[in-house]
């Protein structure tokens, strides 16, 4: 079955608690993206990446980091997170351009509820 | 400046009425695509429907629309007969083929249907 799997679903943490985010896709996909989503704020690009060792940042890349080592896996890592990145989170994936169809939508992930107290 | 407009923050409809949710969106790209995701109580995000910038007929999914109208840098979707089972967030994206090709979203309407 294509999907985007995201680990954790659920986490609470605390300040300063150094924490990873996992995300892989069985798709094939070059382009790989994190979002943010936060009430009244809609869902805001973190980091994307268009192919293995390329990334490249979003509107909200402060605080975060990530790594394409692999073309299937691109994690989020919060090195020292703060109560302000409290948030649902997603990962995304899509063919690259040219490819899939004018269509060619993105695969989100089941999202990750993350809270930083 | 934001590139997707959603100006409805809460949507109410009685059940079997259709609805119309606004989007506008801004760019200079003249390759892009819209895209409006359903996302319901449970998180998930739903592909709902897709309009390129070079269709010349309005996109159709079902008892989903979208009008787009081009000069308007508008692109609505309308559901039709809601159902109780369409109570979720909905949201506008756009893709610019020319730049990132990673679609960024509008801040979404809450939609809440009536029995």
């Amino acid at each position: 079955e294509a999907q985007v799997t995201q680990n954790p679903r659920y986490l609470i943490t605390v300040t300063g608690k150094k924490l990873t985010v996992t995300c892989s896709q069985n798709m094939n996909h070059e382009y790989m993206s994190w979002y943010r989503q936060d009430p009244g704020l809609g869902l805001r690009q973190i980091y994307y990446s268009m192919n293995v060792e390329v990334t490249d940042k979003g509107d909200v890349p402060e605080g975060y980091k990530v790594s394409r080592k692999e073309k299937r896996n691109f994690p989020l890592i919060l090195e020292s997170p703060s109560p302000n990145q409290t948030s649902l989170y997603f990962c995304a994936s899509t063919l690259r351009r040219g490819t899939g169809g004018p269509k060619n939508i993105q695969y989100f992930g089941a999202g990750t509820r993350l809270s930083v107290l | 400046a934001q590139k997707i407009t959603q100006t409805q923050p809460g949507m109410f409809v009685q059940e079997k009425e259709a609805v119309t949710l606004d989007c506008t969106y801004d760019t200079s790209d003249p390759s892009y695509g819209l895209f409006w995701y359903k996302q319901p109580s449970s998180g998930e995000m739903i592909f709902l429907i897709y309009q390129g910038s070079y269709d010349q007929q309005n996109a159709t999914e079902g008892r989903y629309s979208l009008n787009f109208q081009k000069a308007r840098k508008s692109a609505n979707l309308v559901i039709s007969a809601s159902q109780l089972g369409d109570s979720a967030m909905y949201f506008c994206a756009m893709r610019e083929d020319g730049g990132s090709y990673i679609p960024t979203f509008g801040r979404g309407t809450s939609l809440i249907v009536h029995p």
